[in-house]
């Protein structure tokens, strides 16, 4: 299985800033994936990121609210633009293992927006 | 388009008693199913998946689901639960024919173990 970190663990950020999340991945992995849960939600899909292309988003979330970058097989960052209270939400990357049908997720980044 | 349905969203059991988390899915093609476990403060853990062939899996930490075609339901089982089970539990299904990978879960069963 892949070991995945994410950076920050958790943050506390005003409204109307913007906040970038890392993922790292020990191990190089064609697609990685964004997700979000809300409180006491389930995990709502953001977006498909594959290395050299553009992100794919889900309906209901586009790139100039949640820009992402994927800079090589191991790396990727998601960015959350001009916060409000709605985004506070835990945002978790994960990606596809060897298994192609498995997906590992990271710890998660713990969002709160004042 | 899929969509998975956990029918509880708490379920609470006591000590060494068995469990059964149901899941059920609606899908328009053939799909793969999965069972994620999320202890509290965690990211999420895979329990167990079914791609093919027997319809009984068995996953870690004692845990099984059976897949049913005719019921489209995938639930979860454990003959005796220890209050380390007590987490929150999805249910995830991915898209098996087009090649979409990403997954698509359930809103979740918590489930409480109590001494």
């Amino acid at each position: 299985s892949a070991v995945i970190s994410q950076k920050p663990s958790r943050d506390i950020c005003q409204r109307g800033t913007s906040l970038t999340i890392q993922c790292q991945v020990d191990s190089q992995v064609t697609m990685m994936f964004w997700y979000r849960q809300q409180p006491g939600q389930s995990l709502t899909l953001i977006a498909t990121a594959n290395q050299g292309s553009e992100a794919t988003y889900e309906s209901g979330f586009v790139i100039d609210k949640f820009p992402i970058s994927r800079p090589n097989l191991t790396f990727s960052t998601l960015t959350v633009s001009n916060m409000s209270p709605e985004d506070s939400s835990i945002y978790l990357c994960s990606v596809q293992g060897v298994s192609y049908n498995e997906q590992f997720f990271g710890p998660g980044t713990r969002l709160t927006v004042l | 388009a899929q969509s998975v349905t956990q029918l509880d969203s708490q379920v609470p059991v006591f000590e060494e008693a068995p469990v059964e988390l149901r899941c059920n899915y609606s899908s328009s093609v053939s799909v793969y199913l999965f069972w994620y476990v999320q202890y509290p403060n965690q990211g999420l853990q895979l329990l167990l998946k079914y791609l093919s062939g027997s319809t009984l899996v068995k996953g870690i930490n004692g845990f099984e689901a059976e897949f049913n075609k005719s019921q489209t339901s995938f639930h979860l089982r454990k003959p005796s639960v220890h209050i380390s089970d007590t987490a929150e539990y999805f249910c995830a299904v991915s898209d098996r024919v087009t090649g979409r990978r990403a997954l698509t879960f359930g809103s979740g069963t918590r489930l409480q173990v109590q001494p």
